[in-house]
């Protein structure tokens, strides 16, 4: 079936330093490919998404380019902020069927 | 403004209790899901539903039930039967139609339930 690994954390960066977590996917056919970002005691919210091959999305300084190659959705950052300390979750979701998620990814940017 | 609503935010259960997490939605969605959440783990889901009237059992259903007689709702019961309750619970919703198909879930505020 539909997978999604995720690289694991604990990730700690300074702030201004640049972030990467890794995710690569196993599915058949086109998937969308998501990243959501989880702040302490709350739900998630999307942070970007690519609905097709080499589209890349991007918010908030985030980026994604879906890979369909190397099957990964990899998610940068050029320079954080204390601010963006959460756990990230990647997902997939192919057709209306339901959303694969990742482990998660704790990331604690320090001042 | 459209979104999903959890209620209650806080929930603390006696042992050898049922309790029912409430989720509502008016984003018009079709589908429906419940997951799972323990300190510093992913997801996991509990039960889904992609239209009403309609659910299936996620990859942890056992000591939970959900039933779906309206489009906007769907409560999840936590029986005694489920042996480790304590976790944080989170309902999501998304659309099915042709015109939105690979769209994102989205999320509720989450519900965290303790048991006392």
């Amino acid at each position: 079936g539909d997978s999604v690994t995720q690289m694991e954390g604990p990730v700690t960066l300074s702030e201004e330093a640049f972030l990467t977590i890794n995710c690569t996917y196993t599915a058949t056919g086109y998937p969308s490919l998501f990243w959501y970002v989880q702040y302490p005691g709350e739900g998630l919210q999307l942070l970007l998404k690519a609905t097709k091959a080499d589209d890349k999305g991007s918010n908030k300084g985030f980026e994604a380019t879906y890979r369909k190659e190397t099957t990964s959705f990899h998610l940068e950052k050029g320079s954080v902020q204390v601010s963006d300390s959460a756990v990230y979750f990647c997902a997939l979701r192919k057709g209306d069927y339901k959303l694969s998620f990742g482990a998660g990814t704790t990331v604690t940017v320090r001042a | 403004d459209g979104g999903i609503t959890q209620s209650p935010k806080y929930l603390f259960r006696k042992e050898g209790q049922n309790v029912t997490l409430s989720c509502e939605q008016n984003l018009n969605h079709d589908a429906m899901y419940w997951y799972r959440q323990d300190p510093g783990q992913g997801l996991r889901l509990i039960y889904y539903s992609q239209i009403v009237n309609d659910f299936q059992k996620g990859d942890i259903a056992e000591g939970y039930s959900v039933s779906r007689e309206k489009k906007e709702s769907f409560p999840l019961t936590v029986t005694s039967a489920q042996k480790n309750p304590t976790a944080f619970y989170l309902c999501a919703s998304s659309p099915r139609d042709r015109a939105h198909m690979n769209t994102e879930a989205f999320f509720g505020q989450g519900t965290r339930l303790t048991v006392v």
